[in-house]
């Protein structure tokens, strides 16, 4: 079965820190994952997937097949990142069936 | 852009009354979704539509239907509503074949009392 876990709820780190937001997926084939953002009173939006390997907003994350993992990194955090965040993962060969989300991370920028 | 609209950004009913709720997207995608987030669950996935007229289950499909006529059109329907249905309703649509990611609406928040 496919499954995405992101075991912090909440996570709360000063401006200026490093952000470490956590993935982990279960799938036996090979996937392809995503991470969404949400902002405060926006929609869902996507925030980077791992194909195209950018960097968004200084957002970075790599695929790590052997410990099966996605996490969402970014050297220095600021404020306007406090939002929720979803790793997604699909992991199919076809385009035509859902993405599976994790329960999502919540990340605080305090400053 | 792929724009993803819903019939309500909020949405009061009662307890057993048949809600509707609306989704269009306007750039040609061949799937559609439905999803539910509430606080510490995610998004949970309620039903999906591959094709027009087509539809499958999902993770939480108890207590909702939907309908697909037109490929731009899908429906989300709460044949009687319940107070644990009260959320957020968000949908998705993507292009489909090779591509997998999903563009989502503003989402309809539903109180049902």
């Amino acid at each position: 079965a496919q499954r995405v876990t992101q075991p912090e709820k909440l996570l709360s780190v000063f401006k200026g820190a490093p952000v470490e937001l956590k993935c982990n997926y279960s799938y036996s084939g090979s996937p392809e994952l995503f991470w969404y953002v949400q902002y405060s009173r926006q929609r869902l939006q996507l925030l980077l997937r791992h194909i195209s390997r950018e960097s968004i907003k200084g957002f970075t994350a790599d695929l790590n097949k052997g410990e099966t993992s996605f996490h969402l990194k970014k050297p220095f955090a600021q404020e306007e990142d406090s939002a929720m965040y979803y790793c997604a993962l699909s992991g199919t060969d076809s385009g035509n069936t859902p993405l599976v989300f994790g329960k999502g991370t919540r990340l605080s920028v305090i400053a | 852009d792929v724009k993803v609209t819903q019939s309500s950004r909020y949405l009061v009913k009662r307890t057993g009354e048949k809600v509707f709720l609306e989704c269009v997207q306007d750039m040609d995608h061949e799937n559609m979704f439905w999803y539910r987030q509430d606080p510490g669950l995610g998004l949970r996935l309620i039903y999906f539509s591959y094709d027009v007229k087509m539809k499958e289950k999902g993770d939480i499909p108890e207590g909702y239907s939907v309908s697909r006529e037109k490929k731009e059109r899908f429906s989300l329907i709460l044949e009687s509503a319940s107070t644990n249905q009260t959320s957020m309703y968000l949908c998705a649509s993507s292009l489909g074949g090779d591509s997998y990611e999903q563009y989502f609406g503003p989402g309809t928040r539903l109180t049902v009392t």
